[in-house]
């Protein structure tokens, strides 16, 4: 399969802990997104990169967040001391300029849970 | 007022039935997106349109950029059509700090046997 793939699809964590999770896109794709939804909305930006950079990251995004895409291809985005707001499910996506298309195809995303 | 709308939040047809879901958009857009989910969580993309219609099997989208509205419909419904149906809009500007696209709530639809 050469879709997004995320991993874990689910995650259990205890207030506090420190939670990182992985996105592997499209091989051919060089940007990748990371988004959150929570219950009963849409999903809501958190990050962006083309290749290695880091070009864009939501006002929304605080400090105990961080993502990285190292070598342009996969990327982790950690949380430090989890709290319970941050249980949602985190999508990545990824895509490829074509002329002027540009779609985003999702991965499965990782449930997270702060207990 | 989200700069993305959709209606209704939740829909419940007869197997069978015509399905319409709607999508109004306040911003300059390049794109529309129509997108599922099922309860799992992962997403599907429908389709991609910036005019016009499209159509996939029994999906339609259609978009009418003048009035900033898209509906997506589903013709001779069935039970694993049941899913959340999400349109986004790509931004025709670049999104900076909120992204370059952004989403509705969704509609939840439950389709009955």
């Amino acid at each position: 399969d050469t879709g997004v793939s995320q991993d874990p699809r689910h995650k259990i964590t205890k207030r506090g802990q420190n939670v990182t999770f992985r996105c592997d896109p499209i091989s051919e794709h060089n940007r990748l997104y990371w988004y959150r939804q929570t219950l009963g909305q849409g999903p809501e930006f958190l990050t962006y990169f083309q290749n290695e950079a880091q070009l864009e990251k939501s006002r929304l995004l605080s400090d105990r967040f961080s993502a990285e895409r190292p070598k342009g291809s996969f990327s982790t985005l950690e949380i430090q001391r989890t709290e319970q707001g941050d249980s949602a499910m985190y999508l990545c996506a990824s895509s490829t300029r074509t002329g002027t298309r540009d779609e985003q195809f999702f991965g499965p995303g990782t449930r997270l849970t702060v207990l | 007022k989200n700069e993305v709308e959709q209606s209704p939040q939740n829909l419940t047809a007869q197997e069978g039935e015509f399905i319409t879901i709607n999508c109004s958009y306040s911003v300059g857009i390049s794109a529309l997106h129509w997108l599922q989910q099922h309860p799992g969580g992962g997403i599907v993309s429908l389709f991609m349109l910036s005019s016009g219609k499209k159509k996939h099997g029994r999906l339609i989208a259609t978009i009418n950029i003048q009035e900033k509205h898209s509906s997506l419909h589903i013709t001779a419904s069935h039970p694993r059509d049941s899913a959340v149906y999400i349109c986004a809009a790509h931004l025709s500007n670049y999104g900076g700090s909120q992204g370059n696209l952004i989403f509705g709530k969704g509609t939840k639809l439950s389709v009955k046997p």
